[in-house]
């Protein structure tokens, strides 16, 4: 597999505030997956944007990808202390090769 | 939605017990693919399938194997576990575009 990058490697923020992470890759994808990952626990799909989108919605969540960057970023509103995690992209690449951020550890201080 | 599921989230079991970790998807995908995640290793690429009976080596098999009778099921095998492969292991299927990751199986050897 290859390895993404994800910027910041770790944010810490108020409760309320918004958090913004993202994600860049080198090769040419279809779509790009965000995934969230509670400390010890298993992977929770969020959210998927496809190459020919620009922006996607769901909930408090936001995702932009800008393919001719080759980046793409997760925004996160009014946020929780549900929402301490960390936070992946995810996506394969025209040789099946899997793109897979090192993610960014996420900190909502109460 | 697609479905990943791995059935076992949290297992314990003692060095050189044989172990199966099974995972099932519902979405007639032919890929599926077995990954560790380590705290800063990333995700490692066990073993992946990309049809019925036929697997392929990825980056770590040592100590693996694995198993696919059925398209919608493929299980990882651990014939003797050992202590260096406790670890988060995480199940994933995917079509041509998008890769899909179950919750994950926490395997703790003692």
């Amino acid at each position: 597999s290859q390895q993404g990058e994800e910027d910041p490697q770790a944010l810490s923020i108020q409760e309320g505030e918004n958090a913004t992470m993202n994600c860049s890759y080198k090769t040419s994808i279809n779509n790009l997956q965000w995934y969230r990952q509670n400390s010890g626990r298993g992977l929770v799909h969020l959210i998927l944007i496809r190459s020919n989108e620009r922006e996607k919605h769901s909930g408090r969540l936001r995702v932009t990808l800008d393919t001719s960057k080759k980046s793409s970023s997760l925004l996160i509103t009014a946020s929780r202390a549900a929402d301490t995690a960390s936070y992946f992209c995810a996506t394969l690449d025209s040789n099946y090769q899997l793109i897979w951020g090192a993610g960014t550890k996420l900190i909502i201080k109460p | 939605d697609v479905k990943v599921t791995q059935s076992s989230r949290y297992l314990v079991k003692r060095t050189g017990e044989k172990v199966f970790l099974e995972c099932v998807q519902d979405m007639d995908h032919e890929n599926m693919f077995w990954y560790r995640q380590d705290p800063g290793l990333g995700l490692r690429l066990i073993y992946f399938s990309y049809d019925v009976k036929m697997k392929e080596k990825g980056d770590i098999p040592e100590g693996y194997s694995v198993s696919r009778e059925k398209k919608e099921r493929f299980s990882l095998i651990l014939e003797s576990a050992s202590t260096n492969q406790t670890s988060m292991y995480l199940c994933a299927s995917s079509d041509r575009n998008t890769i899909y990751f179950g919750e994950g199986s926490w395997l703790t050897v003692v």
